[in-house]
């Protein structure tokens, strides 16, 4: 099956540093969505983003399908971005409805 | 307005009990899925059902019974609770054919802990 890596595998930053995360995919994608695991447990979409850049406030994604990539942006950090950051994929080849996650990148912001 | 919910939210049993999860979505979708999350946070598919129906079963014990009364609910029966079966249980749901090809939105999670 398909395979997600992240990286870093663990990121501590500042208040106000600037940070990317990044996921490789091993094969092409239907789908791609980033979401933030916050300390509580939550699951929050923050991007569905299978290629092309978006902006959400602080936030942005782009996704180099051809390439295989994407890239999460945190500008400007806030302790309340702590939590880990995953990355997963709906497979092209594969079933359309099965999510493949990485194994996730866990953010540290230090007031 | 819950999109995606999950009933309960923690669950502490012991082992060899048999326990539901219930999950409802009020978001229209006719795709629902559960996932676990292990004590590594790791994330994996369970159960897809489309539209009432069974799509994916990924390698699951049988004694995870999943069932679907309608498009909007899907709950989880695990029989024979195991000492590994403690994790976080997420719900989530999706449209197919929609211009956000199947994205996925998901439920608060439900922690089982198993003793």
């Amino acid at each position: 099956g398909i395979q997600v890596e992240q990286s870093p595998p663990d990121l501590i930053l500042q208040e106000g540093a600037n940070s990317t995360l990044r996921c490789n995919f091993s094969d092409s994608v239907n789908n791609l969505q980033w979401f933030h695991q916050n300390p509580w447990g939550q699951l929050i979409n923050l991007f569905y983003i299978p290629s092309g850049t978006k902006q959400n406030g602080r936030l942005s994604a782009t996704t180099v399908a051809t390439e295989r990539y994407s890239l999460l942006y945190i500008s400007s950090s806030q302790t309340t971005d702590s939590g880990v950051y995953f990355c997963a994929v709906l497979n092209s080849g594969g079933s359309n409805y099965k999510l493949t996650f990485g194994k996730g990148t866990l953010l540290t912001v230090n007031p | 307005d819950t999109a995606v919910s999950q009933t309960p939210k923690y669950l502490v049993t012991q082992m060899g009990n048999d326990k539901s999860i219930k999950c409802e979505q009020n978001l229209g979708h006719d795709t629902m899925y559960w996932y676990k999350q292990d004590s590594k946070k790791f994330l994996k598919i369970m159960f897809s059902y489309n539209n009432k129906e069974l799509i994916i079963n990924e390698t699951v014990p049988n004694r995870f019974s999943p069932k679907s009364p309608d498009k909007a609910h899907l709950n989880l029966h695990i029989n024979s609770l195991e000492l590994g079966d403690s994790a976080v249980y997420f719900c989530a749901s999706s449209q197919e054919g929609r211009r956000s090809y199947n994205e996925q939105f998901f439920g608060p999670g439900t922690r089982l802990t198993v003793l």
